[in-house]
């Protein structure tokens, strides 16, 4: 069965600190992505890769980059965190360009104080 | 551009009740995918289906059935006799494909709450 796994359910941290909020994957699959989910709003793409290495802006990257330097891990990056970034953080995969459903975590709900 | 439309914010309804969450999408591809996700409280979204826009057909799996009508850009999901189980939010979703990648642009959701 599909695992995705982010390392935190809940996470608090402070304006200004650099955040790391951690996806893991163990279906070898080549795209992942974050999303950020907020009420009204629905869930807005942050950015996504198809590959090792590789990473592409999505809908709302501003103030956030990302890693992926193994295929099974795909990290997103709050530089300089701030307090409009709090919000739930869902990490999501899926098996090459394909149009079969992505694979969610649980997510993490993310607080800046 | 793409665009999901769920006007339904938030649904109440009594358990048995049968309830229906509308979407509405826009896209000027030809070929497209909609999906339906469940969201319950534990937060991970979970698949309910997906349909492709060369099948019209209605699909019934248990208690969900789902109506896709391309005439009316729609994608409407229904569940007969509502469970508290059901409570949850849920997403309806279009995939793009854009070139050699693929978009998957959600809706806003809709919260639904079954009262026992």
């Amino acid at each position: 069965d599909v695992k995705v796994t982010q390392s935190s359910r809940y996470l608090v941290k402070r304006t200004g600190e650099k955040v790391f909020l951690e996806c893991v994957q163990d279906m070898d699959h080549e795209n992942m992505f974050w999303y950020r989910q907020d009420p009204g709003l629905g869930l807005r793409l942050i950015y996504f890769s198809y590959d090792v290495k590789m990473k592409e802006k999505g809908d709302i990257p501003e103030g956030y980059s990302v890693s992926r330097e193994k295929k099974e891990r795909f990290s997103l990056i709050l530089e300089s965190a701030s307090t409009n970034q709090t919000s739930m953080y869902l990490c999501a995969t899926l098996r090459d360009r394909g149009v079969q459903p992505q694979h969610f975590g649980d997510g993490t709900r993310l607080s800046i104080l | 551009a793409q665009k999901v439309t769920q006007a339904q914010t938030e649904i109440s309804v009594v358990e048995k009740e049968d309830v229906t969450l509308d979407c509405v999408y826009e896209t000027r591809d030809t070929t497209y995918y909609l999906f339906w996700y469940k969201q319950p409280p534990s937060g991970e979204l979970v698949f309910l289906i997906r349909r492709n826009s060369f099948d019209e057909q209605n699909e019934i799996s248990g208690r969900y059935s789902w109506n896709f009508q391309k005439s009316t850009s729609s994608f409407n999901f229904t569940i007969t006799a509502s469970q508290v189980v059901d409570s949850a939010v849920y997403f309806c979703a279009l995939l793009q494909l854009t070139g050699a990648n693929s978009k998957l642009t959600f809706g806003k959701g809709i919260t639904l709450s079954v009262r026992p």
